[in-house]
């Protein structure tokens, strides 16, 4: 089945300092990807969309800048955490739709903590 | 997308069915019920969706009432493996790829 691949699984690092985290369809291709954060205990919260070839569309609240989407391939999209600080500490999670109208397939997440 | 509202928590013995309930009384006529399910430190997991046909795979059940208002997702025999937060979401699935709104689910804790 459809397959959504994420790495670094987890990923420690000193405040300032950048991280990017990718996201793979493994046995489809996807024009969009969404990217979503998770805080303890709490839901899912979209971030931003991710679209194959164009800018990504974000969410009210957050910051382009700080939060930089690449999806260069039908297969690949990229979160970079830029100036990463203790509060951007978090569970970072992306999905694909295998198709237009199917049910998205969601990656197993980045816990990302900055130190 | 609509909204849905879901009890925070429910508990279930292992063997016995799990009935998780969903509102969603502001639901549209082209909308779906979507079904999630997290387990802890993971991504979520799809489980089942329909629009007004009750529907059944080899994960769950899921009944939609005649006037669409709520909805019902069924585990048959609930294991320990099922327990997670399950999240009941409505969303328009029409042309590309729509964005999905997640609400704070059901945290289902299945117990020998």
């Amino acid at each position: 089945g459809a397959v959504v691949s994420q790495h670094p699984s987890w990923v420690i690092c000193k405040s300032g300092t950048s991280v990017k985290i990718e996201c793979r369809s493994l046995d489809f291709q996807a024009t969009t990807m969404f990217w979503y954060r998770q805080f303890p205990k709490q839901s899912l919260m979209l971030m931003a969309t991710s679209n194959e070839g164009s800018k990504a569309t974000y969410e009210q609240g957050v910051e382009k800048d700080k939060f930089l989407i690449n999806h260069a391939s039908l297969t690949l999209s990229t979160l970079t955490v830029t100036s990463a600080h203790p509060e951007d500490s978090s569970f970072y999670i992306c999905s694909a739709p295998s198709r237009i109208n199917q049910p998205q397939h969601f990656g197993d997440g980045t816990r990302l903590s900055i130190l | 997308d609509a909204k849905t509202t879901q009890p925070p928590s429910m508990d279930c013995a292992e063997g016995r069915a799990a009935n998780l309930p969903c509102n969603h009384s502001t639901i549209s006529g082209n909308e779906y019920v979507y079904w999630y399910r997290q387990i802890h430190s993971q991504g979520p997991q799809y489980i089942i969706h329909g629009l007004k046909n009750n529907e059944t795979n080899e994960m769950a059940s899921l009944i939609i009432t005649e006037d669409r208002k709520s909805s019902t997702l069924i585990l048959p025999h609930a294991t320990l493996r099922d327990t997670a937060v399950y999240y009941c979401i409505v969303r328009v699935a029409t042309g590309t790829a729509s964005k999905l709104t997640f609400g704070t689910g059901t945290r289902l804790q299945v117990t020998l």
